[in-house]
């Protein structure tokens, strides 16, 4: 099955600073790939996602990257705030409607 | 638009008691996932609904885990004899099978001793 392995498990920024989270997947046929924040205590939250047919998503603060060959893909947070402080998750799917395959976490500190 | 709820938000067993989660999800979504979030690790699922049919189980420990969703609509998530390694939180989640976007309720946090 789906491996999802998330390589950052704790990541400090100084506020204002970009923040990079990158992960790679195994399956070849996932194809839309999410991002879930979670605060402290709290659940997950939708922040992005990016699906196969394209390399590139940004909103406002938040890009996404997607490398299909090496099936890689990293969320980039820049102008970082303090509130952008929480443990972000990321995740494949083969395709709409599809179970998630999360990856471990990675617990983002911004430093005002 | 209201999110997806669960009920009860906290549980505290002795090993060997059973326990019921139930979720409520978002309107209009039919597909419903249940994942466990042991702490300080990412979910990772149980068991998904569409309508009334489960479509993956594979993960779900038969022996001791059950769950319905009857209608299409609510579910349930059973634990009949509880242990010390179920200790995690129960993540609720749905979607329209038209969008690919899961909607995650608050959780339910059982801690059994």
């Amino acid at each position: 099955g789906e491996k999802v392995e998330q390589h950052e498990s704790t990541l400090s920024v100084r506020e204002g600073d970009s923040a990079v989270i990158n992960c790679t997947y195994t399956d070849t046929a996932s194809s839309y790939f999410p991002w879930y924040k979670q605060e402290a205590g709290k659940s997950l939250h939708f922040v992005i996602d990016i699906r196969s047919n394209v390399d590139r998503k940004q909103s406002q603060r938040l890009i996404v990257l997607l490398d299909k060959k090496a099936k890689r893909f990293s969320l980039h947070i820049t102008a970082t705030q303090p509130e952008d402080s929480a443990i972000y998750f990321c995740a494949a799917s083969r395709n709409m409607g599809y179970k998630l395959t999360f990856g471990t976490g990675t617990s983002l500190l911004v430093d005002p | 638009e209201a999110g997806v709820t669960q009920s009860p938000r906290y549980a505290v067993l002795q090993e060997g008691q059973a326990v019921s989660f139930w979720c409520d999800p978002i309107s209009g979504h039919d597909t419903l996932y249940w994942y466990q979030q042991p702490r300080d690790q990412g979910p990772q699922l149980l068991v998904y609904f569409r309508d009334e049919a489960v479509i993956d189980n594979s993960q779900l420990p038969s022996d001791r885990f059950s769950a319905v969703r009857p209608k299409g609509t609510n579910s349930t998530l059973k634990i009949q004899s509880a242990k010390q390694g179920d200790t995690a939180t129960y993540l609720c989640a749905s979607s329209w099978t038209g969008k690919d976007t899961q909607y995650f309720g608050p959780g339910t946090r059982l801690l059994v001793l």
